[in-house]
């Protein structure tokens, strides 16, 4: 039981190229959800996905698309990256089985993160 | 909108030394509270939650009690260890879409 992995654990790229970031679960969760991390900001959510089949905006989307390829992985794509976007992102993946009533209580289970430069 | 705010880091501490580290939230309705922490070159990792006022949330010598009426959820530990050295971030998690929102995180480095 690997939990939440993510593929690749490090990358540099050039600005204006593209790249897809892997996540994929293996608890049968339906939610799952996209981060970056930045110093000084915690955590900050970039798009999630409620239940396979549906995707939703976060806190920061400019730049970024998703896809929600199935039940277990939820990749992230930078069409063409920037400087900005250099970061540590994560992804999570919770039950979200209980619907709103009980994903307030649900606990996000994180995988270990991908480090990206962009130069 | 929802949001946390915990206290500035970096914290320093001796080897066996009382430990805090302040958390406090804004959110409407009734959020649940959680204390991730995330070791070196690691991803978070759920050290403790709360659900409702008053609940105690603890794990591994850590604790943090949810305070409504002063909108906080403190975490302390009696007595910190070199393995505790990390960055804790606090979150809430409330309102229909269960996103979490983080606080900006803490590093605590524990001396010997």
């Amino acid at each position: 039981n690997a939990g939440v992995t993510q593929t690749p654990k490090f990358q540099v790229l050039k600005t204006g190229q593209s790249m897809t970031l892997q996540c994929a679960q293996d608890m049968n969760h339906n939610s799952m959800y996209w981060y970056r991390q930045d110093p000084g900001m915690g955590l900050r959510l970039i798009y999630y996905s409620a239940s396979e089949g549906t995707t939703d905006k976060g806190e920061v989307p400019n730049g970024y698309n998703v896809s929600r390829l199935n039940k277990r992985e939820f990749s992230l794509r930078l069409e063409s990256a920037a400087p900005s976007q250099t970061s540590v992102y994560f992804c999570a993946s919770s039950s979200g089985r209980g619907g709103p009533r009980t994903a307030t209580r649900e606990t996000q289970y994180f995988g270990p993160g991908t480090r990206l430069l962009v130069l | 909108g929802d949001s946390v705010t915990q206290m500035e880091g970096p914290v320093t501490l001796s080897e066996e030394a009382f430990l805090t580290i302040n958390c406090t939230y804004t959110a409407t309705g009734y959020p649940s509270l959680f204390w991730y922490v995330q070791y070196p070159g690691e991803g978070l990792q759920l050290l403790l939650k709360a659900t409702k006022a008053d609940d105690k949330g603890s794990n591994k010598g850590f604790e943090a009690t949810y305070r409504k009426e002063t909108t906080s959820f403190h975490l302390e530990k009696g007595s910190v260890q070199v393995s505790d050295s990390a960055v804790y971030f606090c979150a809430l998690r409330g309102g229909n879409t269960g996103k979490l929102i983080f606080g900006q995180g803490t590093t605590l480095q524990v001396k010997p």
